[in-house]
């Protein structure tokens, strides 16, 4: 099983700041990882998959970089509709994980 | 646009089997390349994979759950289920259905459904 540890637990940001979550492998994983963003109550939704390349839709100011054991999920300016918990998942081996969470809240 | 939908019963008493169907609507179970997946996430925690069915009806489970789980898919319902056998308290969740895009993405969700354990 891949062990996967996500940091922070908890941010607090304020709109207009630049916030990165970082996501760490217990081994390597290629660029096998997703970034999910889910809001209280909802199911969660796709933003990111093979480490950096960005869902249909999603906009451009949330970008993944990263390979290995190493991942970081980078909004550039965040806005109030983006102050949600952000999962990463690794796909490349069974079974498939996720991370414990970052909940991203209003400073 | 593609759509999902869990239903099934929301209370199962301890003991007993949790089943769950998920109604794909807006596309065709059988399209290639693609595979359908249960998650469920225990209340105020995070996500746990369940387990994919290919839609030819292969499957892969998760070891921690493989000894009790079911997923089987009814292509001419369009749509496939989840069968938790031998389920506790710790088995309450909200679970997802989800389509598989390329092997490991989850592109598509259903607005999941609370299946509480409890007597």
């Amino acid at each position: 099983v891949i062990w996967m540890t996500q940091s922070p637990s908890l941010l607090s940001a304020s709109t207009g700041d630049r916030v990165t979550i970082s996501c760490r492998m217990s081994q390597g994983i290629s660029s096998y990882l997703a970034w999910y963003q889910q809001k209280p109550g909802k199911a969660p939704e796709l933003l990111i998959y093979a480490a950096s390349t960005l869902q249909s839709g999603v906009p451009s100011r949330f970008s993944g970089s990263g390979s290995g054991t190493d991942f970081t999920l980078t909004i550039s300016c965040l806005q109030s509709e983006d102050f949600a918990t952000y999962y990463c998942q690794q796909y490349y081996s069974f079974p498939w994980t996720f991370g414990q969470g970052t909940k991203v809240e209003i400073k | 646009q593609l759509q999902l939908q869990e239903s099934g019963s929301g209370l199962v008493k301890p003991s007993q089997t949790l089943s769950l169907t998920c109604a794909v609507s807006g596309g065709s179970i059988s399209s290639g390349g693609y595979s359908w997946s249960w998650i469920r996430q225990p209340p105020g925690k995070g996500l746990e994979w369940i387990g994919y069915i290919y839609h030819s009806g292969s499957t892969y489970y998760n070891p921690s759950l493989k000894s009790r789980v079911t997923i089987s898919v009814d292509r001419s319902k369009n749509q496939f289920s989840l069968k938790l056998s031998s389920v506790t308290a710790a088995d309450t969740a909200v679970y997802y259905c989800a389509r598989v895009y390329i092997t490991g993405v989850f592109d598509y969700w259903g607005q999941g459904t609370l299946v509480t354990v409890s007597s």
